[in-house]
């Protein structure tokens, strides 16, 4: 089945401690992006990728890194989470950036 | 950049239709794209319309599109409680043609 896979889907951490959300993808996708989504905001863009070691900052990229290694997988990394941080967090991945979005089932995260 | 505003909230009766709406700044998008946000899950995608279209009939859904007044609708017709979601509007803008969401519309089904 195809789909984008985020782990975990929830987690509760504490400001400052380094957390990573992985992110996969089977369907061979050259573009992946990781979005927040918080109440009355939509959904902001915090990094995106074009291909494999192609990365580039979007809206709210701010305290937030990620890598691009492999071409399924896409993980944001948190190095010193914030309670501003707390939000649901979506992974998406696409043919190419102008093509549909398949989503990820979301990453809930609260920083304390 | 793209520009796309969506009202917030939206409350119908089981039954009747409901009309979401949507306006955008960046008319170079080939294609302007639904998508549903149910309870506790991702963005499914519901619907697109070409841009050289003015309107896209699928079942229930119908889109419009207004190219003149960048204005983008989607009519759900014989709403139930299970249509009760995040409706976003997409479309493609930017140097890097990707997606940009408007805010999302929550619709809610009365009984």
């Amino acid at each position: 089945e195809a789909q984008v896979t985020q782990n975990p889907r929830y987690l509760i951490t504490v400001t400052g401690k380094k957390l990573t959300v992985t992110c996969s993808q089977n369907m061979n996708h050259e573009y992946m992006s990781w979005y927040r989504q918080d109440p009355g905001l939509g959904l902001r863009q915090i990094y995106y990728s074009m291909n494999v070691e192609v990365t580039d900052k979007g809206d709210v990229p701010e305290g937030y890194k990620v890598s691009r290694k492999e071409k399924r997988n896409f993980p944001l990394i948190l190095e010193s989470p914030s309670p501003n941080q707390t939000s649901l967090y979506f992974c998406a991945s696409s043919y190419d950036s102008g093509s549909p979005l398949h989503f990820g089932n979301g990453t809930r995260l609260t920083v304390t | 950049g793209e520009d796309v505003e969506q009202s917030l909230f939206l409350s119908v009766r089981e039954g009747d239709s409901s009309v979401i709406n949507c306006t955008y700044t960046d008319s170079s998008s080939t294609y302007l794209y639904w998508y549903k946000q149910e309870p506790g899950a991702g963005l499914q995608l519901l619907t697109y319309i070409f841009s050289n279209m003015d309107m896209k009939q699928d079942q229930r859904l119908t889109v419009l599109l207004n190219k003149k007044d960048k204005h983008l609708s989607l009519r759900i017709a014989d709403t139930q409680t299970g249509d009760s979601a995040i409706y976003f509007c997409a479309g493609v803008s930017g140097s890097a043609r990707q997606l940009t969401f408007g805010s999302g519309t929550q619709l809610t089904v009365l009984p």
